[in-house]
């Protein structure tokens, strides 16, 4: 298993404010989902990043795939809580196996009105 | 439908009982997948099933029996379950792709909470 890191853990912010989740690894990887899960549910996809340098953008959230394929980024502008969840970015690796997605230890995002 | 479910949504069982946990999907996937999930953790991967063969047992104990009778239907079965089993089981489902370019984005149900006495 590649080593993985997601940061930060919690985030608790004000509605309005902005926050950004983090993702990487010392691997490349050929592809990374961000996915969001709600308590009691299952994860839902958000987005999929494939090419470096990648910007994709949902509503208020951009996702940014880094240049190297090592890294991405989950930016929210003017959160809201229904933004709140637990943010898990799922990369699959270049030495990966087909059918294992591993994921990240979760950013638990709070945001209070 | 690009909806999976999952049965039951909570389920409580004794340590000598068995039980069995259900998904479906009608989405055409020919992969289906177990995930076990403790309270602020992510999900671990148990089990992937491609079109409808066990590919991937990530070394489970055998009290967990997986099961695909068919593509759109995938079970968990069971038995003599330990209280740290007690997890969110979660289901999901993928479109079939055998390369390293297939993005293998997964379809989560929303899970059976699983409670073991």
């Amino acid at each position: 298993t590649q080593l993985l890191e997601q940061s930060p853990q919690f985030l608790s912010i004000q509605e309005g404010e902005n926050l950004t989740v983090y993702c990487n690894s010392s691997s490349v990887f050929s592809s990374l989902q961000w996915y969001r899960q709600e308590p009691g549910e299952g994860p839902v996809l958000l987005v999929t990043v494939v090419t470096g340098g990648e910007v994709k953008k949902l509503k208020r959230l951009t996702f940014q795939f880094g240049d190297a394929r090592k890294d991405s980024s989950l930016h929210i502008t003017a959160a809201q809580p229904g933004d709140t969840g637990l943010y898990l970015c799922a990369p699959r690796m270049t030495t990966d196996s087909w059918g294992k997605l591993q994921f990240g230890a979760g950013t638990q995002v709070v945001v209070t009105p | 439908d690009t909806e999976v479910t999952q049965t039951p949504k909570h389920l409580v069982m004794g340590m000598t009982n068995k039980k069995s946990l259900k998904c479906e999907q009608h989405m055409g996937h020919r992969a289906m997948y177990w995930y076990k999930q403790k309270a602020k953790k992510p999900p671990e991967l148990m089990f992937v099933y491609s079109y409808e063969k066990l590919s991937i047992n990530e070394s489970v104990p055998s009290r967990f029996s997986p099961e695909c009778p068919n593509s759109s239907l995938l079970n968990l079965h069971l038995h003599a379950l330990q209280p740290e089993d007690s997890a969110l089981y979660l289901c999901a489902s993928s479109q079939q792709g055998q390369t390293l370019s297939s993005y293998n984005e997964q379809f989560f149900g929303p899970g059976t909470r699983l409670t073991v006495l």
